[in-house]
């Protein structure tokens, strides 16, 4: 079964400091990999899609792809207490596939 | 970016009556249109898939005769909850993923709150 793996969480961070989210995925024939943040209540929002192994960076945002370890993750730096949300890891094989998310908490 | 609007964004019914969700994408034409389902404190699970003008593919343990979805057009795919009960209430999210577009990243409408009491 492919399956897209998160820690739960919840992990918590002081303001100002780097949070460091982690995702790993079971199909090696992945080729498109995406991070969504998602508030309590509210639909997820695309933060920052990855394709080629290595960084990209967006801002405060940087996501890290590792194809051949099957993990991909996402820096935030500076955080800030609005980053406080959960940040569900995506997979898009056919279809996208979503991992369970990670509840972030960022106290100021 | 890619804007998705689903209506109602919440609605309340009596257990046994039928329910209709809307979702639109507003600037884009959706050849693919997904319907999630999400309980509060869980991830987001994949209801159905559906294509324009053609049958939706469901997921497994997803009764089909009971959501029924309809992708009419590019830009509008309907899930109607029949016989809804209270097991049913839910977070309801539609997400699409537009033609000709390069990157397929899914855009998520707004949600639908449905409570069935």
């Amino acid at each position: 079964q492919k399956e897209v793996e998160q820690n739960s969480g919840p992990l918590s961070v002081p303001e100002g400091a780097i949070a460091s989210l982690n995702c790993t995925y079971s199909d090696r024939g992945s080729q498109s990999f995406f991070w969504y943040r998602q508030y309590s209540g509210k639909s997820p929002e695309l933060i920052m899609f990855i394709y080629s192994n290595g960084d990209k960076e967006d801002g405060r945002f940087t996501a890290q792809l590792n194809k051949a370890s099957q993990y991909v993750s996402l820096l935030i730096r500076d955080s800030q207490p609005s980053d406080s949300a959960t940040y569900l890891c995506a997979v898009l094989w056919g279809d996208m596939r979503f991992g369970a998310g990670t509840r972030l908490t960022v106290k100021p | 970016g890619a804007v998705v609007s689903q209506h109602p964004s919440w609605v309340i019914c009596k257990s046994g009556t039928s329910v209709k969700i809307e979702c639109r994408s507003l600037d884009f034409q959706a050849t693919t249109m997904f319907w999630y389902r999400q309980f509060p404190k869980q991830s987001l699970m994949l209801m159905a898939t559906s294509n324009e003008g053609s049958k939706a593919t469901y997921e497994q343990g997803v009764e089909k005769d009971k959501f029924l979805i309809n992708h009419a057009s590019l830009t509008l795919s309907t899930l109607t909850v029949t016989s809804a009960h209270p097991e049913d209430s839910s977070f309801y999210i539609c997400s699409a993923r537009g033609s000709g577009r390069a990157s397929p990243e899914q855009y998520f409408g707004p949600g639908t709150r449905l409570t069935v009491t």
